[in-house]
């Protein structure tokens, strides 16, 4: 059964990087037809797709974060990475790892991980 | 971008009863379409995909419909254990996605 798990500080400062993992148990992050995501939620707020690594390698952010976020893999670990350069309060929010499945162009995120929140204060 | 519009935001409601939250694409979507429930302190868990394919272990009494801009998730009979928070995503955008903004299901 695939298991997601994400950590990593719980305090980040203002103008710092945020990094984050997210371990993959029970499926190969690689050698799947699967792709792999970071989502966001703010405290009493909704959900926030930040973005997507894409079985074929490549990578797609959300627009409004494409400039500070990246998204990578490490094969070896079978974990999936997030950094968030530049954050400010506004940063602060539980971060979700999620698969995102593929079926013929339909697409959808199961499972999630737990969540890890990450607070961004001096 | 396409926005997603969920109503009502918020809702009250009693255990037995019948229950449809509905959410609106800005621009049509086809059946691109996913709904999550979401309690406290826990993360979203997927209901129903492709607007009205209802994932495994997910009980009957849910239910998605609708193609193009409006879908609905119903709930045919309210449990205690389906009191939480329900949010819309939309896949029609390959390179992007958003979610509805949620809509908070109450005990009356």
């Amino acid at each position: 059964q695939l298991q997601l798990r994400e950590s990593g500080p719980g305090l980040v400062k203002p103008s710092e990087t945020l990094s984050l993992t997210c371990a993959v148990s029970g499926d190969s992050i690689s050698g799947s037809r699967y792709s792999w995501s970071w989502i966001r939620q703010p405290p009493g707020k909704g959900l926030e797709w930040i973005g997507t690594f894409l079985y074929s390698g490549n990578t797609y952010y959300n627009p409004s974060l494409q400039s500070r976020v990246t998204i990578s893999v490490d094969t070896s670990k079978n974990q999936l990475s997030l950094k968030l350069t530049s954050v400010t309060a506004a940063d602060t929010a539980v971060y979700y790892c999620a698969r995102r499945i593929t079926v013929t162009r339909e697409d959808w995120f199961d499972p999630w991980g737990p969540g890890t929140l990450v607070t961004v204060s001096s | 971008d396409i926005q997603m519009t969920q109503s009502p935001s918020s809702l009250s409601a009693s255990v037995g009863d019948r229950v449809t939250i509905t959410c609106r694409a800005s621009q049509p979507i086809s059946t691109y379409l996913n709904w999550y429930q979401q309690k406290p302190g826990k993360a979203p868990k997927l209901l129903i995909y492709a607007a009205s394919s209802l994932q495994s272990g997910v009980p009957s009494r849910f239910s998605g419909s609708g193609s193009g801009t409006d879908f609905t998730l119903t709930i045919s009979s309210l449990q205690p254990e389906d009191f939480a928070t329900y949010y819309c995503q939309e896949s029609y955008s390959v390179l992007s996605i958003t979610f509805g903004q949620g809509t908070r299901l109450e005990i009356k």
